[in-house]
């Protein structure tokens, strides 16, 4: 069975940093792309980064986070990572991390929630 | 930069009623890129439909997408009380860009 398992998430400084971590396990991670979605609070759907099979080069990011967040993994520990610097109030959210096939999303952790507050 | 509106924003329907969401893109876009997702409260969304009209695995039948230039539609043909969140459309666009709609919530009439 397909299991996304996010962490990370809690409460951090305007300014400050955090690193969310997705762990994959039940496929083979190396075959497929995956990506960050994120959700403020009552709001909708934000895509934020994604990230290729391979890693490398092809990483994407959102411009509301581009130059801010770096999207990586670990392909031998099935761990895709999300490192968020320089954090503000919007990007307060539950963090989703999500299988990507085709440009479609078919599987998702539960979500993990970063909140900036002083 | 696509853009995707989904109408209405709220729909109160009653359960076995029939229940029709819209999305519109503010261009033409490709029909293979387009799905719909279905989060219940406190729950991680789920896939529903992809390609516009391909269901997920495990989606029942009565869930059916349809539509195609700019806009598209999912279809409950009877629901369920299970079928009772709110739904969001998305569009997977180049370099990579994935946006979504801003949802339509489904509620019980």
């Amino acid at each position: 069975e397909v299991q996304l398992l996010e962490s990370g998430g809690g409460l951090v400084q305007p300014g400050g940093s955090l690193r969310l971590s997705c762990a994959a396990s039940g496929f083979t991670f190396t075959d497929y792309a995956m990506t960050w979605v994120r959700q403020a609070p009552g709001k909708g759907l934000e895509w934020v980064s994604a990230i290729s099979f391979s890693g490398g080069n092809e990483r994407y990011y959102a411009d509301s986070v581009r130059g801010r967040f770096t999207i990586s993994r670990d392909n031998s520990r099935n761990t895709l990572y999300l490192q968020m610097d320089s954090l503000t109030a919007e990007d307060t959210a539950v963090y989703y991390c999500a299988r990507a096939t085709q440009g479609r999303f078919e599987w998702w952790g539960q979500g993990t929630l970063v909140t900036v507050s002083s | 930069e696509i853009v995707l509106t989904q109408s209405p924003a709220t729909l109160s329907l009653s359960p076995g009623e029939r229940a029709t969401l819209s999305c519109r893109a503010s261009q033409t876009i490709s029909t293979t890129y387009v799905g719909w997702y279905q989060q219940r409260p406190g729950q991680a969304p789920r896939l529903l439909i992809y390609g516009v009209s391909s269901r997920a695995t495990g989606i029942p039948d009565r869930f059916s997408g349809s539509g195609s230039g700019t806009d598209f539609t999912l279809t409950i043909s009877r629901l369920e009380p299970e079928d009772f969140a709110v739904y969001y459309c998305q569009h997977f666009g180049g370099s990579p860009r994935h946006t979504f709609g801003q949802g339509t919530k489904l509620e019980i009439k």
